[in-house]
């Protein structure tokens, strides 16, 4: 069993709509709880990160940590077609002095006009 | 401008070739990484340093070599190239081995054949 486990997709929805990225996650010495934004033919970038349980809300993006299920969520409201990426969940924990980082697999995430 | 730098950002190898993948940053981080992203397996590590002259395996080190003389290059030789080496290779910093808020560079794409 994987230790960070996402949907890879494909994900469509319309323009406006209010999407939902999650995974699940087995290691519960996990810390930092972040998504990651990849577009086509680039390196991911770091869009929010989360500090053990809770919600944080960026602009359009929220992003939710419920460590009792091992669940984390991003939420992106009024979605634009500028979304339109690769979403990459990632989570550390700290290994030898050191934050250890796994990904989810990304979900591809596309937004139509 | 300030970032991670990798070179090549294309390559083709035959099988038996060896190269070597550069990453370069100007941010004086301390923690510097190479993961590849294959489909379906998302981004796995290979290698990565905690600071000049410190280097430790990944995931997935089989097959690549790494040294950090400097704190600002971290290069990823691969030793004799094979086919399953055929990947997109991103290179990662952060300011603190206790951050996994990574800035990663743009990635080079390596075909063996």
């Amino acid at each position: 069993q994987k230790e960070v486990e996402q949907d890879p997709g494909p994900l469509s929805v319309p323009e406006g709509a209010i999407v939902s990225l999650n995974c699940t996650y087995s290691n519960s010495a996990f810390q930092y709880f972040m998504w990651y934004r990849q577009y086509s033919r680039k390196g991911p970038e770091l869009l929010m990160y989360t500090y053990s349980s809770g919600n944080k809300e960026d602009g359009r993006f929220t992003a939710q940590v419920d460590k009792s299920s091992k669940y984390i969520s991003l939420f992106i409201r009024d979605s634009q077609p500028s979304d339109s990426a690769t979403y990459l969940c990632a989570m550390s924990s700290l290994i030898q002095g050191a934050q250890k980082l796994v990904f989810g697999q990304g979900t591809r995430l596309t937004i139509n006009p | 401008n300030a970032g991670v730098t990798q070179t090549p950002k294309f390559q083709v190898l035959k099988t038996g070739q060896s190269m070597t993948l550069q990453c370069a940053q100007d941010m004086n981080h301390e923690y510097m990484s190479w993961y590849r992203q294959d489909p379906g397996m998302g981004l796995r590590l290979i290698h990565y340093s905690v600071g000049a002259g410190i280097t430790d395996q990944g995931e997935v080190p089989n097959g690549y070599n790494v040294s950090r003389s400097t704190t600002e290059d971290f290069p990823l030789r691969l030793l004799s190239a094979a086919p399953s080496q055929t990947s997109v290779y991103f290179c990662a910093s952060s300011y603190s081995r206790q951050w996994s808020g990574y800035t990663f560079g743009s990635g080079t794409r390596l075909t063996v054949v």
